[in-house]
Order: C-alpha cells, then structure tokens, then sequence
C-alpha cells in the first residue's frame, strides 16, 4: 500500500519557537493533503486541507498564521508551528489521499513545548 | 467539529470473543472508513464502506452500514490480544456530489483484549 512518511516524529522545544513538521507521500503523488491534531485520549481533529499549488483551508477556529502550511510539491506538505505555547503540545498527524477516497495516514509526530 | 459518535467508548473481552463497536454519524457521507490506532501510533486504514454498500467484510473484519439510521459497526471476530488498540470510525461527507475526502472522525472506542 502506499507510505506516508512524516518528520521528525518527535520534537521537543522552548516556548516561543517554531517547529516544522514534513509530510511526504513515498511512492504515489497526493494532490491533497490532509492535517489532524489528536490530543491525548481523544479523537483526531482536521486542521487544514492542503492542497498543491494553492492555499491550504483551514477548519474553524484553526488560526492560519499560527499553523502555516505549505504544499509546493504533490509528495510534500508542510506545517510549521509558529510560536509554540505549551498548549499547542499534541500529537501532528498528516495523511495523504487521491480522488479514489482512501486515505493514507502518517505515523504521527509528537510535538511537547516546555 | 466531530460528527461521529462510538460506543461504546470502552471495551474489554477476552481472546476469543467477538468485539462489536458502533458509530453514528448526522450527514450524508459518501463513505464511512474504520482506522485502528495503535497507542501513541499512527492511524492503520482497516475497511472502507461506500455509501451504497450495506455490508463488508475483510479477514475478521465485518462491517455494516445504514444510511437510514446514519450508523455503522465493526465487528472483530475471534479477537486476539494483539487487536488490542482504538478504533475511529470516519466519514466522508457528501460534499455536493464532490468528494474531497475530507475526513471527520468518531471519538473512538477503546478495545483491550485479555489474553
């Protein structure tokens, strides 16, 4: 089946800084793609709607100049945290699709701000 | 915001038995996917089911849906330790007739099986 990678899988950092987190589709090009944020014990949330060559869309109540996403190429995405504040430790995690509905999911990056 | 809806929230069997879970949903949806999660691990895509489809199944996996009840469950057959995990159920709205395979996912059911 087809791989979703994502970088780096873990990352701890300094309130205030800002943290990128990379989403690559391996073998298949993803004309979209999608980011969730899942705290602990609940459910994924969507973030944003990434799509290549234009700009992402961003679910409600998502602030978009506080997670900027950028998808310049159909195997990469990015979502960079700008500011991190300890509330915005979670758990990142990305997933790729194509028109035919499935969806392929990265394994996740856990993201702890001090 | 989160439009799916599992129970139970929690279960716990022993190897061997079946593990039931549902899932309700509110809208049209052009399909309903079943994920398994690992703790503390990325999303494992089991099954998906098309709106127009009332039953699948894949290895000890079946599936059902009904559109008229807005619901589907997941039955897991002669369960092992190892499917121990939570499992999210996620829709795919009907966008118009357009599908952006935008996901909105349930809160989740988290099964232990003893061993």
């Amino acid at each position: 089946g087809a791989v979703v990678s994502q970088h780096p899988s873990w990352v701890i950092c300094k309130s205030g800084t800002s943290v990128k987190i990379e989403c690559r589709s391996l073998d298949f090009q993803a004309t979209t793609m999608f980011w969730y944020r899942q705290f602990p014990k609940q459910s994924l949330m969507l973030m944003a709607t990434s799509n290549e060559g234009s700009k992402a869309t961003y679910e409600q109540g998502v602030e978009k100049d506080k997670f900027l996403i950028n998808h310049a190429s159909l195997t990469l995405s990015t979502l960079t945290v700008t500011s991190a504040h300890p509330e915005d430790s979670s758990f990142y995690i990305c997933s790729a699709g194509t028109v035919q509905e499935t969806q392929y999911f990265g394994p996740g990056t856990r993201l702890l701000v001090l | 915001s989160q439009q799916g809806e599992e129970d139970p929230q929690a279960l716990s069997i022993q190897e061997g038995e079946n593990a039931t879970m549902n899932c309700s949903y509110k809208t049209s949806i052009n399909n309903l996917q079943w994920y398994r999660q690992n703790s503390g691990r990325g999303l494992v895509h089991l099954i998906l089911i098309r709106s127009n489809e009332r039953e699948k199944h894949s290895g000890r996996l079946r599936v059902t849906l009904d559109t008229s009840k807005k619901s589907s469950s997941l039955l897991i057959t002669a369960s092992r330790a190892a499917d121990t995990a939570s499992y999210f159920c996620a829709t795919d709205q009907d966008a118009g007739g357009t599908s952006y395979g935008k996901l909105t996912f349930g809160q989740g059911t988290i099964l232990t099986v003893h061993p």
